[in-house]
Protein backbone atom coordinates (compact mmCIF):
# COMPACT_ATOMS: atom_id res chain seq x y z
CA UNK A 1 0.00 0.00 0.00
CA UNK A 2 1.28 3.41 -0.94
CA UNK A 3 2.17 5.61 1.78
CA UNK A 4 2.82 9.64 1.29
CA UNK A 5 5.18 10.90 4.21
CA UNK A 6 6.18 14.82 4.33
CA UNK A 7 8.03 15.98 7.11
CA UNK A 8 8.63 18.32 8.56
CA UNK A 9 4.62 18.77 9.50
CA UNK A 10 5.37 22.75 10.05
CA UNK A 11 7.85 25.20 9.07
CA UNK A 12 8.54 28.95 10.23
CA UNK A 13 11.13 30.93 8.59
CA UNK A 14 11.88 34.43 7.85
CA UNK A 15 11.10 36.58 4.38
CA UNK A 16 13.68 35.89 1.69
CA UNK A 17 15.35 32.15 2.88
CA UNK A 18 15.26 29.71 0.46
CA UNK A 19 13.70 26.18 2.04
CA UNK A 20 12.86 22.60 0.72
CA UNK A 21 9.92 20.92 1.55
CA UNK A 22 10.16 17.14 1.45
CA UNK A 23 7.78 13.97 0.36
CA UNK A 24 8.67 10.13 0.34
CA UNK A 25 6.62 7.59 -0.72
CA UNK A 26 6.47 4.20 -0.01
CA UNK A 27 6.32 2.49 -3.59
CA UNK A 28 7.93 3.63 -6.38
CA UNK A 29 5.27 2.45 -8.97
CA UNK A 30 3.98 5.94 -9.07
CA UNK A 31 2.94 7.28 -12.64
CA UNK A 32 3.04 11.17 -11.48
CA UNK A 33 3.85 13.09 -8.62
CA UNK A 34 1.78 16.44 -7.99
CA UNK A 35 2.50 19.44 -5.44
CA UNK A 36 -0.23 21.32 -4.08
CA UNK A 37 -0.73 24.34 -1.98
CA UNK A 38 -3.64 24.82 0.22
CA UNK A 39 -4.79 28.12 2.10
CA UNK A 40 -6.78 28.04 5.15
CA UNK A 41 -10.41 27.35 4.49
CA UNK A 42 -9.91 27.16 1.27
CA UNK A 43 -9.60 24.38 -1.76
CA UNK A 44 -6.25 23.29 -3.46
CA UNK A 45 -4.06 24.70 -5.78
CA UNK A 46 -2.02 23.36 -8.23
CA UNK A 47 1.65 23.51 -8.11
CA UNK A 48 3.54 21.47 -10.33
CA UNK A 49 3.28 18.06 -11.47
CA UNK A 50 6.16 15.71 -12.37
CA UNK A 51 5.07 12.81 -14.45
CA UNK A 52 7.21 9.92 -13.40
CA UNK A 53 9.96 9.82 -16.24
CA UNK A 54 10.92 13.22 -15.31
CA UNK A 55 13.45 14.50 -12.71
CA UNK A 56 12.25 18.15 -11.99
CA UNK A 57 9.43 20.59 -13.35
CA UNK A 58 10.14 24.71 -12.91
CA UNK A 59 7.19 27.53 -11.93
CA UNK A 60 8.71 30.78 -10.98
CA UNK A 61 10.37 30.45 -8.11
CA UNK A 62 9.26 26.92 -7.36
CA UNK A 63 11.39 23.96 -8.52
CA UNK A 64 9.90 20.24 -7.71
CA UNK A 65 11.88 17.28 -7.86
CA UNK A 66 11.65 13.70 -8.41
CA UNK A 67 13.65 10.67 -7.22
CA UNK A 68 11.30 7.59 -8.12
CA UNK A 69 14.39 5.05 -7.09
CA UNK A 70 14.79 6.84 -3.22
CA UNK A 71 10.90 7.89 -3.36
CA UNK A 72 11.80 11.09 -2.72
CA UNK A 73 10.11 14.60 -3.88
CA UNK A 74 11.44 18.43 -2.70
CA UNK A 75 9.45 21.13 -3.27
CA UNK A 76 12.19 24.32 -3.17
CA UNK A 77 10.63 27.46 -2.90
CA UNK A 78 13.27 30.47 -3.43
CA UNK A 79 13.16 33.96 -1.99
CA UNK A 80 10.29 33.38 -0.06
CA UNK A 81 7.66 35.85 0.47
CA UNK A 82 4.57 36.11 3.52
CA UNK A 83 2.07 35.12 0.31
CA UNK A 84 4.16 31.82 0.32
CA UNK A 85 2.52 31.04 3.84
CA UNK A 86 -0.21 27.47 3.24
CA UNK A 87 0.18 24.29 3.86
CA UNK A 88 1.94 22.30 1.16
CA UNK A 89 0.37 19.01 -0.16
CA UNK A 90 2.77 16.69 -2.15
CA UNK A 91 0.47 13.75 -4.08
CA UNK A 92 1.63 10.40 -5.95
CA UNK A 93 -0.37 8.52 -8.64
CA UNK A 94 0.30 5.21 -8.17
CA UNK A 95 0.64 3.17 -11.61
CA UNK A 96 -2.95 1.43 -12.32
CA UNK A 97 -4.96 3.35 -9.86
CA UNK A 98 -6.86 5.94 -10.56
CA UNK A 99 -6.86 8.29 -7.02
CA UNK A 100 -4.00 10.12 -6.27
CA UNK A 101 -2.40 9.47 -2.81
CA UNK A 102 -2.14 12.38 -0.18
CA UNK A 103 0.30 13.35 2.21
CA UNK A 104 -0.36 15.60 5.64
CA UNK A 105 0.95 18.38 4.60
CA UNK A 106 3.70 21.00 5.49
CA UNK A 107 2.77 23.90 6.83
CA UNK A 108 4.98 26.70 5.97
CA UNK A 109 4.99 30.43 7.50
CA UNK A 110 7.11 32.76 6.62
CA UNK A 111 7.75 35.85 8.42
CA UNK A 112 7.94 39.43 7.58
CA UNK B 1 -13.64 29.74 -16.67
CA UNK B 2 -15.36 29.26 -12.75
CA UNK B 3 -12.99 26.36 -12.94
CA UNK B 4 -14.15 23.76 -10.57
CA UNK B 5 -16.97 25.08 -8.37
CA UNK B 6 -19.07 23.24 -5.50
CA UNK B 7 -22.58 23.79 -3.90
CA UNK B 8 -23.14 24.73 -1.05
CA UNK B 9 -19.97 25.99 0.78
CA UNK B 10 -21.14 24.88 4.39
CA UNK B 11 -23.90 22.87 5.59
CA UNK B 12 -25.10 21.59 8.97
CA UNK B 13 -27.11 18.67 9.08
CA UNK B 14 -28.77 16.20 11.58
CA UNK B 15 -28.14 12.48 12.49
CA UNK B 16 -30.02 10.73 9.41
CA UNK B 17 -31.38 13.60 7.50
CA UNK B 18 -29.96 13.76 3.47
CA UNK B 19 -28.41 15.85 1.33
CA UNK B 20 -26.68 15.73 -2.70
CA UNK B 21 -23.48 18.17 -2.46
CA UNK B 22 -22.82 19.55 -6.19
CA UNK B 23 -20.08 19.67 -8.02
CA UNK B 24 -19.66 21.62 -11.55
CA UNK B 25 -17.21 21.81 -13.53
CA UNK B 26 -16.29 23.72 -17.33
CA UNK B 27 -13.31 22.46 -18.89
CA UNK B 28 -14.45 19.87 -20.24
CA UNK B 29 -12.91 16.95 -18.01
CA UNK B 30 -13.62 13.51 -18.52
CA UNK B 31 -12.47 12.64 -14.90
CA UNK B 32 -13.81 14.12 -11.57
CA UNK B 33 -13.78 12.81 -8.35
CA UNK B 34 -14.94 12.91 -4.81
CA UNK B 35 -12.29 13.33 -1.94
CA UNK B 36 -13.17 14.19 1.79
CA UNK B 37 -10.40 15.81 3.91
CA UNK B 38 -9.79 15.30 7.97
CA UNK B 39 -7.39 16.29 10.30
CA UNK B 40 -4.83 13.66 10.68
CA UNK B 41 -6.41 11.94 7.80
CA UNK B 42 -5.25 13.52 4.77
CA UNK B 43 -7.29 13.68 1.89
CA UNK B 44 -9.11 10.54 0.65
CA UNK B 45 -10.99 9.35 -2.39
CA UNK B 46 -14.74 8.40 -1.99
CA UNK B 47 -15.94 8.06 -5.66
CA UNK B 48 -14.73 9.11 -9.06
CA UNK B 49 -15.79 8.80 -12.36
CA UNK B 50 -14.06 8.40 -15.62
CA UNK B 51 -16.96 9.56 -17.93
CA UNK B 52 -20.59 10.49 -18.44
CA UNK B 53 -22.34 7.93 -16.76
CA UNK B 54 -19.74 5.97 -15.33
CA UNK B 55 -18.93 5.87 -11.40
CA UNK B 56 -16.77 3.84 -9.13
CA UNK B 57 -15.52 3.63 -5.71
CA UNK B 58 -12.28 4.87 -4.17
CA UNK B 59 -11.20 4.07 -1.02
CA UNK B 60 -13.78 5.34 1.48
CA UNK B 61 -17.07 4.79 -0.73
CA UNK B 62 -19.50 3.61 1.99
CA UNK B 63 -22.04 5.74 3.07
CA UNK B 64 -22.29 7.53 -0.15
CA UNK B 65 -23.74 7.70 -3.27
CA UNK B 66 -22.91 9.55 -6.87
CA UNK B 67 -24.40 10.30 -10.26
CA UNK B 68 -22.46 11.69 -13.37
CA UNK B 69 -25.23 11.88 -15.83
CA UNK B 70 -23.69 15.02 -17.03
CA UNK B 71 -20.06 15.84 -18.26
CA UNK B 72 -19.84 19.01 -16.30
CA UNK B 73 -21.82 17.59 -13.01
CA UNK B 74 -20.91 14.90 -10.24
CA UNK B 75 -23.04 14.99 -7.73
CA UNK B 76 -21.92 13.36 -3.86
CA UNK B 77 -25.35 11.81 -1.98
CA UNK B 78 -25.15 10.93 1.83
CA UNK B 79 -28.73 8.90 2.16
CA UNK B 80 -28.11 8.86 5.82
CA UNK B 81 -25.90 11.19 7.09
CA UNK B 82 -23.67 9.86 10.76
CA UNK B 83 -21.67 12.22 12.55
CA UNK B 84 -18.81 9.99 11.22
CA UNK B 85 -19.03 12.03 8.04
CA UNK B 86 -18.45 15.56 9.33
CA UNK B 87 -15.78 16.40 6.93
CA UNK B 88 -14.61 19.12 4.61
CA UNK B 89 -15.86 17.71 0.81
CA UNK B 90 -13.35 18.47 -1.86
CA UNK B 91 -14.54 17.87 -5.87
CA UNK B 92 -11.88 17.60 -8.50
CA UNK B 93 -11.40 16.89 -12.20
CA UNK B 94 -8.64 16.16 -14.75
CA UNK B 95 -8.89 15.89 -18.67
CA UNK B 96 -7.13 12.40 -17.95
CA UNK B 97 -5.58 10.08 -15.28
CA UNK B 98 -2.28 11.19 -16.26
CA UNK B 99 -2.73 15.42 -15.89
CA UNK B 100 -3.20 17.17 -13.08
CA UNK B 101 -6.47 17.85 -11.28
CA UNK B 102 -8.13 20.66 -10.44
CA UNK B 103 -10.37 21.14 -7.12
CA UNK B 104 -12.93 22.80 -6.11
CA UNK B 105 -12.99 25.32 -3.42
CA UNK B 106 -14.41 22.67 -1.07
CA UNK B 107 -17.88 22.20 1.33
CA UNK B 108 -17.50 22.51 5.03
CA UNK B 109 -20.21 19.74 6.42
CA UNK B 110 -21.12 18.96 10.08
CA UNK B 111 -23.58 15.99 11.35
CA UNK B 112 -24.77 16.67 14.66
Amino acid sequence: KQEVTQIPAALSVPEGENLVLNCSFTDSAIYNLQWFRQDPGKGLTSLLLIQSSQREQTSGRLNASLDKSSGRSTLYIAASQPGDSATYLCAVKPGGSEKLVFGKGTKLTVNP
Amino acid sequence: NAGVTQTPKFRVLKTGQSMTLLCAQDMNHEYMYWYRQDPGMGLRLIHYSVGEGTTAKGEVPDGYNVSRLKKQNFLLGLESAAPSQTSVYFCASSYNPGVEQFFGPGTRLTVL
